[in-house]
């Protein structure tokens, strides 16, 4: 199973509301991501997981917040977000060494009104 | 400021053209993947490049890896509709921590 699973695939959510994305995957991989993506533009890396810890957020607004419950889940917590926030929402994991060869998810598209 | 950057940033062709895409950064990547995304998609991963000088094959595409480990090229043979994407570079650097390069959009034409 290379598969990564997100949910839901669409959100639209107003600036007050408090609501989160969920990320899954069972190849074992002790590293996962999050990754934002704007129209046209590539990936950008958010935060990384590494062992169920938190090991890398690329300064991050707090309205953001991660969460690794176990190796095959990553939550992202949205809490008062702003229009520009909305955004394609990728998770990602991979198994630690040299190749990190990561595996995506289909996304999240994300809407704030 | 990009750290990785791709050029062209669009390429539209004929079906059957051979076709470059270069990734080039000022910095040393311990190792480099190459993505390509459709609309609405996660990226999906071709290849992934540890060595400098490194080739690697995929059916019709080929990926380099410059001796320096400070770019990459990727090239495809007789391109298909199918080819038709976002292709990526992304550079890893410091263990985990990954740069997508700012993406080649590909059209190529039946």
């Amino acid at each position: 199973d290379t598969e990564v699973t997100q949910t839901p695939k669409h959100l639209v959510m107003g600036m007050t509301n408090k609501k989160s994305l969920k990320c899954e995957q069972h190849m074992g991989h002790r590293a996962m991501y999050w990754y934002k993506q704007k129209a046209k533009k590539p990936p950008e890396l958010m935060f990384v997981y590494s062992y169920e810890k938190l090991s890398i957020n690329e300064s991050v607004p707090s309205r953001f917040s991660p969460e690794c419950p176990n190796s095959s889940l990553l939550n992202l917590h949205l809490h008062a977000l702003q229009p520009e926030d909305s955004a394609l929402y990728l998770c990602a994991s991979s198994q630690e060494g040299v190749s990190y060869e990561q595996y995506f998810g289909p996304g999240t598209r994300l809407t704030v009104t | 400021t990009q750290l990785l950057e791709q050029s062209p940033q669009f390429l539209s062709i004929q079906e059957g053209e051979n076709l470059t895409v270069y990734c080039n950064s000022s910095s040393v990547f311990s190792s480099l993947q190459w993505y390509r995304q459709e609309p609405g998609e996660g990226p999906v991963l071709l290849v992934t490049v540890v060595t400098g000088g490194e080739v690697k094959k995929l059916k019709r595409l080929t990926f380099q890896f410059g001796d320096a480990r400070k770019d990459s090229s990727l090239h495809i043979t007789a391109a298909q509709p199918g080819d038709t994407g976002l292709y990526l570079c992304a550079g890893i650097y410091n263990f985990n921590k990954f740069y997508f390069g700012s993406g080649t959009k590909l059209n190529v034409k039946p």
